[in-house]
């Protein structure tokens, strides 16, 4: 089992530029969560997803923030334009019931 | 006042001791609990589900209060490899909003 899996790892980018951070759940996964981790605020929740349809995008945190979910086996964060503040690692998880799976993580530094 | 509230850490201990973490959580129809464990810069990992009845996996033992909404992680007999972030996790009612709390840090020294 591949587990969750995200692309990139690592981004850097120059501020003002389109970031998009990819992810494919574990396969059967219902669920799919998109998270921001810093470590002046911790894990946030950006956006969920049930069955390819957005639940909750309460926390994204600004329209430069969009997330899509065209299919079960894959989704898109994007950041445009991009700004300093927006580094952090950014988390896809999947469940199928109650407790998520984590992928590794793409780390963004937006200079 | 946060959703879910954990001890603020770090906890520094030395190998072979018992530790614990609490955590409380404000929404009483939260349904489901657990706690994850997070190593330096890599992602959550499920640690172990908290039941009302109380589970215990190894030398972990995790507890739920929901009078009091309260769930704690007792470790025993602490290893160096025990180093990590301890994350409470909260799933409130309909099954899909996860709320983290914000972690405890624990060192385990030689």
């Amino acid at each position: 089992d591949a587990g969750v899996i995200q692309s990139p790892r690592h981004e850097v980018t120059e501020m003002g530029q389109e970031v998009t951070l990819r992810c494919k759940p574990i396969s059967g996964h219902n669920s799919l969560f998109w998270y921001r981790q810093t470590m002046m605020r911790g894990l946030e929740l950006l956006i969920y997803f049930n069955n390819n349809v957005p639940i909750d995008d309460s926390g994204m945190p600004e329209d430069r923030f969009s997330a899509k979910m065209p299919n079960a086996s894959f989704s898109t964060l994007k950041i445009q334009p991009s700004e300093p503040r927006d580094s952090a690692v950014y988390f896809c998880a999947s469940s199928l019931v109650s407790f998520q799976y984590f992928g590794p993580g793409t780390r963004l530094t937006v200079t | 006042r946060k959703e879910v509230e954990q001890d603020p850490g770090p906890f520094n201990v030395p190998e072979g001791a018992t530790v614990a973490f609490n955590c409380t959580y404000s929404n009483s129809a939260s349904q489901s609990f657990f706690w994850y464990r997070q190593d330096c810069r890599k992602e959550p990992k499920l640690l172990m589900s908290v039941y009302s009845s109380g589970n215990e996996d190894g030398r972990f033992t995790a507890q739920l209060n929901r009078a009091s909404q309260y769930i704690s992680l007792l470790i025993r007999d602490s290893k160096l490899s025990d180093s990590a972030t301890y994350l409470c996790v909260v799933l409130n009612t309909g099954g899909f909003k996860t709320i983290f709390g914000a972690g405890t840090r624990l060192f385990v020294k030689a």
